[in-house]
């Protein structure tokens, strides 16, 4: 199985911050890579696909890049709604494999 | 927008088997267009993909389940459902089920269900 490296396991920000999440697989994946949000409660919510191709209805804060073993996804500015556990996932080889994930807290 | 909805029970005994089912809406269960998928996340922890079936009934099982994982689905009901045997306090978990378009990135979840091997 491809293993998902993410970084940091957490991060304390305040509201209007730039966070950054990094995301690395342990073989080459081209862009064969998504995002997602999780709000505690509920189910993951697709946020990227395809590396960098924003979901339908996602805010434009959110934004993926990369390719091959480094992604990244940005929250340009983060608002009170954003506070989540976010995770990568690939699925260039069966079965998708997701990152251990990432909690954004309130600073 | 499609919805789903799993059901079962929600406490099974270790050496028993975990039975669920996903009630789908909003679209038919034998479209082309969609796989259909049970994912699990053990409380506090990450998810883990179980396995999907696709329209024509193929099915693709995770490795470190495949001896123990049934998927199967029942389009009269358009519903789909998940078998796992010899459950251990190891399955004990958060289970979803959920479609996509065959790319494996899940655009649809259900709310989850908790089931609780004790």
């Amino acid at each position: 199985d491809i293993q998902m490296t993410q970084s940091p396991s957490s991060v304390s920000a305040s509201v209007g911050d730039r966070v950054t999440i990094s995301c690395r697989p342990s073989q080459l994946i081209s862009s064969l890579l998504a995002w997602y949000q999780q709000k505690p409660g509920k189910a993951p919510k697709l946020l990227i696909y395809g590396a960098s191709s924003l979901q339908s209805g996602v805010p434009s804060r959110f934004s993926g890049s990369g390719s091959g073993t480094d992604f990244t996804l940005i929250i340009s500015s983060l608002q009170p709604e954003d506070f989540a556990t976010y995770y990568c996932q690939q699925v260039h080889s069966f079965p998708p494999t997701f990152g251990g994930g990432t909690k954004v807290e309130i600073k | 927008q499609l919805q789903l909805q799993e059901s079962g029970p929600g406490l099974v005994k270790p050496s028993e088997t975990l039975s669920l089912t996903c009630s789908v809406s909003g679209g038919s269960i034998s479209s082309s267009s969609y796989f259909w998928d049970w994912i699990r996340q053990p409380p506090g922890k990450g998810l883990e993909w179980i396995g999907s079936i696709n329209y024509s009934g193929s099915t693709y099982y995770n490795p470190s389940l495949k001896s123990r994982v049934t998927i199967s689905v029942d389009t009269s009901k358009n519903q789909f459902s998940l078998k796992l045997t010899s459950v251990t306090a190891a399955d004990t978990a958060l289970y979803y089920c959920a479609n996509d378009g065959g790319s494996y990135w899940v655009e649809n979840w259900g709310q989850g269900t908790l089931v609780t091997v004790s």
